[in-house]
């Protein structure tokens, strides 16, 4: 099995600053990376897939990047709306999820 | 409107049964694949299983591979987990996901790109 490694594992941030949240693979995936996003009892939502590609509807101030084992996703401008705990997740083969990254407001 | 509603959660027995029922409504249920995706109190996001679109093909995350059956009814549009022998481990919100797949290129992507709002499991004496 691949395995999704996040970090940080939590962030404290401010609204306007510009986050950064990694997500490492146990082997190359290629592209095959999606991210999403969760608040509290809440449904996961899809931000971004095949590692750079935006979701419909979801703000260009999410971006991600990356491919082999590193990828990465940026919130350019953190608005208050998007504390909230995000996860990578492989698609590669069968599904992974790396264990959470969860931004708090500092 | 596209949507996912789960059922069929509750508090059961360690070593009982639950089926879970996922009904979709808004789009063509028989032209997708579908995921159980679970999680834990506190926890993060686990997969459980995945189906394809007429139920020919399915796998299972080791952890319930043997003990959880996935199926679906498209004349019904609905998506099931049957969940036996059940353990304290399995306590969890179980969510199910349509999965939206495309080749570009050769290359097969995929994600999950509607979830259900998730039913309750909660497996304790």
């Amino acid at each position: 099995d691949i395995q999704m490694t996040q970090s940080p594992s939590s962030l404290s941030a401010s609204v306007g600053d510009r986050v950064t949240i990694t997500c490492r693979a146990s082997q190359s995936i290629s592209s095959y990376l999606n991210w999403y996003q969760q608040k509290p009892g809440k449904a996961p939502k899809l931000l971004i897939y095949a590692a750079s590609s935006l979701q419909s509807g979801v703000p260009s101030r999410f971006s991600g990047s990356g491919s082999g084992t590193d990828f990465t996703l940026t919130i350019s401008s953190l608005q208050p709306e998007d504390f909230a705990t995000y996860y990578c997740q492989q698609s590669y083969s069968t599904p992974h999820f790396g264990q959470g990254t969860r931004l708090e407001i500092k | 409107e596209v949507q996912l509603v789960e059922s069929g959660g509750g508090l059961v027995q360690p070593g009982g049964s639950l089926r879970l029922s996922c009904a979709a409504s808004g789009f063509t249920f028989s032209s997708y694949w579908m995921h159980w995706v679970r999680q834990a109190p506190g926890k993060g996001l686990v997969w459980v299983s995945r189906i394809n679109s007429d139920g020919s093909s399915t796998s299972y995350a080791d952890s319930v591979k043997g003990r959880f059956t996935i199926s679906r009814d498209n004349a019904k549009n609905t998506l099931y987990l049957q969940m036996n022998s059940l353990r304290a481990e399995d306590t969890a919100v179980y969510y199910c996901a349509r999965e939206f797949h495309y080749y570009d290129s050769s290359y097969y992507y995929y994600y999950m790109d509607v979830w259900g709002k998730g039913t309750t499991v909660t497996v304790s004496s």
